[in-house]
């Protein structure tokens, strides 16, 4: 079991609005960033988020990402069928002193 | 632009070692961190290890006795290799870049990764 914690799906449908949550504790979110990535079989997976909240040039504004305390969050707005996909968050754990990702969120697309 | 490309044996025994390679083009390998992941088949990521261009290195506690990466500057390339593999080791194996302000905690530019199975 990891120990940063996602729901394992969500879904919407075109257009509307998700949330994805991704919650740790003070050794892992609370106390440093945390990195959002995409996985889709086959594919190189690509990240979406870094340093909680910011965009890699070329991944669109509908990916924003938030932080507070021990918990985070990807929002992807104005869903497209493309966003079908796996999430997962990532961070750093002191304790562990690892890396350490999320179980990871299959997003689907109604 | 980066990219990334792992190459190795797609079996590996039981108890053997399992050694694969990631080839950089498009960028010099001298410069930024270098990592390893990889996820099993149904199961989220796990980070196994990165090397910074320098050499140093920095495993997974749960990896470390088991795991080495090292690095070829001149052809480009790093390495990982994992002794002693048991099934459990099967998974799809990522190559991966940080930036250097990620410290190898981020993973920027990844490989599309190649599927290890361990079994006799």
């Amino acid at each position: 079991q990891s120990v940063v914690t996602q729901p394992p799906s969500a879904s919407g449908t075109p257009g509307q609005r998700v949330t994805i949550s991704c919650s740790g504790s003070s050794s892992n979110v609370g106390t440093n960033h945390v990195y959002w990535y995409q996985l889709l079989p086959g594919t190189a997976p690509k990240l979406l988020i870094y340093r909680n909240n910011q965009r890699p040039s070329g991944v669109p504004d509908r990916f924003s990402g938030s932080k507070s305390g021990t918990s985070a969050s990807l929002a992807i707005s104005g869903l497209r069928s493309e966003d079908e996909s796996d999430y997962y968050c990532a961070t750093w754990d002191d304790s562990l002193s690892s890396v350490v990702f999320g179980g990871g969120t299959k997003l689907t697309v109604l | 632009q980066v990219q990334l490309q792992e190459s190795g044996p797609g079996l590996v025994k039981p108890s053997e070692t399992l050694s694969l390679t990631c080839t950089v083009s498009g960028g010099s390998i001298s410069s930024y961190y270098w990592s390893w992941i990889r996820q099993p088949p149904g199961k989220g990521p796990e980070w196994i290890g990165y090397i910074y261009y320098s050499g140093s290195t920095n495993y997974n506690p749960s990896l470390k006795s088991r795991v080495t990466i090292s690095i070829d500057t001149s052809k480009n390339q790093f390495s990982l290799k994992l002794n002693s593999v048991t099934a459990a080791d099967t998974a799809v194996y990522y190559c991966a870049t940080s930036p250097t302000w990620a410290l190898g905690r981020a993973f920027d530019i990844w490989g599309q990764g190649t599927m290890v199975t361990v079994s006799s």
